[in-house]
C-alpha cells in the first residue's frame, strides 16, 4: 500500500527551528517530484516547497523562501522539511504529498497525502 | 495566498445537482495549466477527486464531474448524497506567482 506518514510536528516558539519527516511506503521514492502543502487551521490550503525526484531541484513559495529547506533522503524513503526562522503564520497542519507520475510539468495532480503534522509556533 | 476564487459554501437536497465554481486568471488556468479537485474531510488527508481537468481516479463515483473554460473551472455533483458533505478545493498553477495555488474552498452541506 501507498502510504505516506508525517511526523516531527511540535510547538516551538517564534524565531525557533523544526524538521518535520514524512516517511514514504508502497513506491520508488526517486521516481516522484514531492511537495509539502500546509493548512492553517479554519483555512485553505497552501503549497509549501516541492523536490524532485533525485533531490537536485528544489522550489519554494515566496513566504517560506530562505527560511525553509526541503530535502530527500531515498536510501532511507524519507522526505523532510527543515523550518528555521518561524513565525506565527508558519502555525499549521504540514501535509507531505505526492505528485502523480507521468503528467507534464506544472500540470500535477497531488495524488497521495499524508494525513498531516501539526506545528504551532507560539510563546 | 488564494488565487483561485470558489465560494465559502453550497448546499443541496439529496439527489440535487450542484456546481462549484474556480475562478482564476490569465495566468493559472486561463495559462492552460490543469485544474484538479479534491474533496477534503476535517480531520484526514485530502483526496484527489479530479484530475487533469476532466479526469477521475479510479474509486471516485461517476456522480463527480469537473469543466474547464477560459480563466474557470468548475466541479459538479450530480445526484447529491449524505456522504458527499465535506471541503472541496480547485487547485493549478501560477506562472507569474510561479507557485502551485489552491482554491480558497468550498463547504457542501446536504440537506
Amino acid at each position: 500500500e501507498v502510504q505516506l506518514v508525517e511526523s516531527g510536528g511540535d510547538v516551538v516558539q517564534p524565531g525557533g527551528s523544526l524538521r518535520l519527516s514524512c516517511a514514504l511506503s508502497g513506491f520508488t521514492f526517486g521516481d516522484y517530484w514531492m511537495h509539502w502543502v500546509r493548512q492553517v487551521p479554519g483555512q485553505g490550503l497552501v503549497w509549501v516547497s516541492r523536490i524532485n525526484g533525485d533531490g537536485t531541484t528544489t522550489n519554494y513559495a515566496d513566504s517560506v523562501k530562505g527560511r525553509f529547506t526541503i530535502s530527500k533522503d531515498n536510501a532511507k524513503n524519507t522526505l523532510y522539511l527543515q523550518m528555521n526562522s518561524l513565525r506565527a503564520e508558519d502555525t499549521a497542519v504540514y501535509y507531505c504529498v505526492r505528485v502523480l507520475g507521468g503528467v507534464s510539468l506544472h500540470n500535477e495532480p497531488y495524488d497521495i497525502w499524508g494525513h498531516g503534522a501539526m506545528v504551532i509556533v507560539s510563546s | 495566498q488564494s488565487v483561485l476564487t470558489q465560494p465559502p459554501s453550497v448546499s443541496g437536497a439529496p439527489g440535487q445537482r450542484v456546481t462549484i465554481p474556480c475562478t482564476g486568471s490569465s495566468s493559472n488556468i486561463g495559462a492552460d495549466y490543469d485544474v484538479h479537485w479534491y474533496q477534503h474531510l476535517p480531520g484526514t488527508a485530502p483526496k484527489l477527486f479530479i484530475y487533469g481537468n476532466i479526469n477521475r481516479p479510479s474509486g471516485v463515483p461517476d456522480r463527480f464531474s469537473g469543466s474547464k473554460s477560459g480563466t474557470s473551472a468548475s466541479l459538479a455533483i450530480t445526484g447529491l448524497q449524505a456522504e458527499d458533505e465535506a471541503d472541496y478545493y480547485c487547485q493549478s498553477y501560477d506562472s507569474s506567482l510561479n507557485a502551485y495555488v489552491f482554491g480558497t474552498g468550498t463547504k457542501v452541506t446536504v440537506l
